[in-house]
């Protein structure tokens, strides 16, 4: 079973900020929280990482709360191009088999 | 442009027979994975393989057989033990060292049954 919980869908107004919530409650001190999306039909892509710190790329924002037991993975300025579902994941190591949940469905609206 | 290939990017399978699904990196990487996913669901590990002629079976291995005689190649093999083999197959591959790299993946392999 997936170690992260998300919700199934949002909507995000082209242009605005879309925030995605994920929760790790049970997240032990040395995995990383890491974001995929993956568009239809083609593999997921990697957006972003982050330990303990927020965490900041050209594609994304990465805010982990204190306790770690929750992140937000923002999109400054949405596009339609962003519209995909958006995985939350732990990982210790890079050669850690990945678990994906079901992940975020994220629709972008004109 | 490094990156990872799968081949073909869809694949019909006639009930009792094997099919070979092919996955390509050029990226130097060491640890290459075999994923399914099934429509609106996440993704599940088949089998992974660390460094070449090493592998291990991941969540949903049965039905399925793999080999790692190169590093570039990792091939999936759905045999007809796979009595379900209808989905979406994904190819990644990482480097295998202490630390975060993130795992690259293929475009896919959709299987369907005839």
């Amino acid at each position: 079973d997936a170690k992260t919980t998300q919700p199934t869908s949002m909507d995000c107004a082209e242009g605005r900020a879309a925030n995605l919530p994920c929760n790790h409650s049970t997240i032990s001190g040395n995995e990383y929280v890491y974001w995929y999306r993956q568009i239809h039909s083609q593999g997921p892509q990697y957006i972003i990482h982050g330990l303990k710190n927020n965490e900041t790329n050209e594609m994304a924002s990465l805010i982990i709360t204190e306790d770690r037991k929750s992140s937000t993975l923002i999109l400054p300025h949405a596009t339609l191009r962003d519209t995909a579902v958006y995985y939350c994941i732990l990982m210790k190591t890079s050669y850690d088999k990945v678990i994906f949940g079901p992940g975020t469905s994220l629709s972008v609206i004109p | 442009d490094g990156g990872i290939t799968q081949s073909p990017k869809y694949l019909f399978r006639k009930e009792g027979q094997n099919v070979t699904l092919s996955c390509e990196q050029n990226l130097n990487h060491d640890a290459m994975y075999w994923y399914r996913q099934d429509p609106g669901q996440g993704l599940r590990l088949i089998y992974y393989s660390q460094i070449v002629n090493d592998f291990q079976k991941g969540d949903i291995a049965e039905g399925y057989s793999v080999s790692r005689e190169k590093k570039e190649s990792f091939p999936l093999t759905v045999t007809s033990a796979q009595k379900n083999p209808t989905a979406f197959y994904l190819c990644a591959s990482s480097m295998f060292f202490e630390g975060y790299q993130p795992q690259h993946f293929g475009d896919g392999t959709r299987l369907s049954i005839l």
